[in-house]
């Protein structure tokens, strides 16, 4: 079945600086990547996604990019602030988000001012 | 829109006492997810349901975990004889078709089980 490995488990920057977390799946199967924010305490939300039709997306200060050779895909943030610091999971699936979704294990973003 | 809906929020239950988990989805949604989170293991699929029909429980624990949906409004997740190694919280989410795809998924709260 796919694995997601999430390479950072710790990241700090500066405020201001950019951010960046790193996953790799292995099934070539997937297609829909997610990416979750779950700040302490609290349970997830999603912050953004891309589908392997594309290899580039952005909403604001997150850019996800996707290299479906090398089955890896990223999360930027881009001037960080305080309230950017939190846990980030990225995940992957076949089809979207209404089917079985497989997450990594994690990155505890800290912002410091 | 209440999002997701999870109850009760916390469960303390002996080692071998039963525990039932209960999710409302959000309104319209037709696929229903239930995961578990630990320090140790992160985020653990368990099963989900499109549809109110299970669709995948590969994750579930088989001897003492089950799952049902029997109406669109809700669905549990049963644990019987609870065993410390349960202690988790415990995350229902619900997406919805969005064209020809389905959109993100909307996690609820959770409910924080601890089996003593």
């Amino acid at each position: 079945g796919e694995k997601v490995e999430q390479h950072e488990s710790t990241l700090s920057v500066r405020e201001g600086d950019s951010a960046v977390i790193n996953c790799t799946y292995t099934d070539t199967a997937s297609s829909y990547f997610p990416w979750y924010k779950q700040e302490a305490g609290k349970s997830l939300h999603f912050v953004i996604d891309i589908r392997s039709n594309v290899d580039r997306k952005q909403s604001q200060r997150l850019i996800v990019l996707l290299d479906k050779k090398a089955k890896r895909f990223s999360l930027h943030i881009t001037a960080t602030q305080p309230e950017d610091s939190a846990i980030y999971f990225c995940a992957a699936s076949m089809f979207g988000g209404g089917y079985k979704v497989v997450f990594g294990s994690g990155t505890r973003l800290l912002v410091s001012p | 829109n209440a999002g997701v809906i999870q109850t009760p929020r916390h469960k303390v239950t002996g080692k071998g006492q039963e525990a039932t988990l209960w999710c409302e989805p959000i309104s319209g949604h037709s696929a229903v997810f239930w995961y578990r989170q630990t320090i140790v293991q992160g985020l653990e699929f368990l099963t989900y349901f499109r549809n109110q029909a299970p669709i995948d429980d590969s994750g579930m624990p088989k001897e003492r975990f089950s799952a049902q949906m029997p109406n669109q409004s809700h669905s549990t997740l049963k644990i019987q004889s609870t065993q410390p190694q349960d202690s988790a919280v415990y995350l229902c989410a619900s997406s919805h078709h969005w064209g020809a795809n389905y959109a993100e998924q909307f996690f609820g709260p959770g409910t924080r089980l601890t089996v003593l």
